[in-house]
């Protein structure tokens, strides 16, 4: 069965640091991937998406992430957090032939300390 | 153009009653879908619709749960004689085209609590 793996499901940081959060997927296809951030309360918004092309994705708010085929990861990295980055992210796969449904990862919550 | 729309953004409702959440897309996005999220969890896909018709309900419960999307007017997701396991956050997302044509945008989501 298709599955996403946020292996973190809390990450601390401090103000300035950067931050790495792991996404692993098991799909048979090549997925389309994407990242959304989840604030308290709230919708979820789209941080980047890959669906083909250049490995190395750039979005909204400074992130990045790079689709590893090879490790069936999609890694969401910012250089340099800011406290407004306190949030849920979220990754979640589609696959064509699996329709139009995307499955989601768990989730990590990711504090930032001053 | 305004984002996706949802309402109500808060229902409660006690054991038996029915709920009824509305998802008006945006403009030009005939493709609709539902999610739900529990607790501590992630989004669990529950039904994608194009105009009058379910394409893939595969994530929906059977019994209780049942969602349209009419020529005319917002979608609905339905469920009847709710439980309290029912209570969850509700999200619907919409997108122009199919997935690996187009992005989903989601809206704020409701928020159902069952007494």
């Amino acid at each position: 069965a298709q599955s996403v793996t946020q292996p973190d499901i809390h990450i601390t940081v401090s103000e300035g640091a950067s931050l790495e959060l792991r996404c692993n997927y098991s799909y048979g296809a090549t997925p389309y991937l994407f990242w959304y951030v989840q604030s308290p309360g709230q919708g979820l918004q789209l941080l980047l998406k890959y669906f083909s092309g250049d490995t190395l994705v750039q979005g909204i708010k400074g992130f990045e992430a790079e689709f590893k085929r090879s490790q069936s990861s999609f890694n969401l990295r910012k250089p340099s957090v800011h406290w407004s980055d306190a949030a849920e992210y979220f990754c979640a796969v589609g696959v064509k032939a699996a329709g139009n449904k995307l499955t989601f990862g768990g989730g990590t919550r990711v504090l930032v300390k001053p | 153009n305004a984002g996706v729309m949802q309402n109500p953004r808060h229902l409660v409702r006690r054991r038996g009653q029915e709920a009824r959440l509305r998802c008006s897309p945006m403009k030009g996005h005939s493709h609709v879908y539902w999610y739900r999220q529990l607790p501590e969890e992630g989004l669990k896909f529950m039904v994608y619709l194009q105009k009058e018709n379910i394409i893939d309900e595969s994530g929906m419960p059977k019994e209780r749960f049942s969602a349209e999307f009419p020529k005319e007017g917002p979608s609905i997701l339905r469920i009847q004689q709710v439980v309290r396991g029912d209570s969850a956050a509700y999200f619907c997302a919409n997108s122009r085209g199919p997935l690996y044509q187009e992005t989903q945008y989601f809206g704020p989501g409701t928020r159902l609590l069952v007494l």
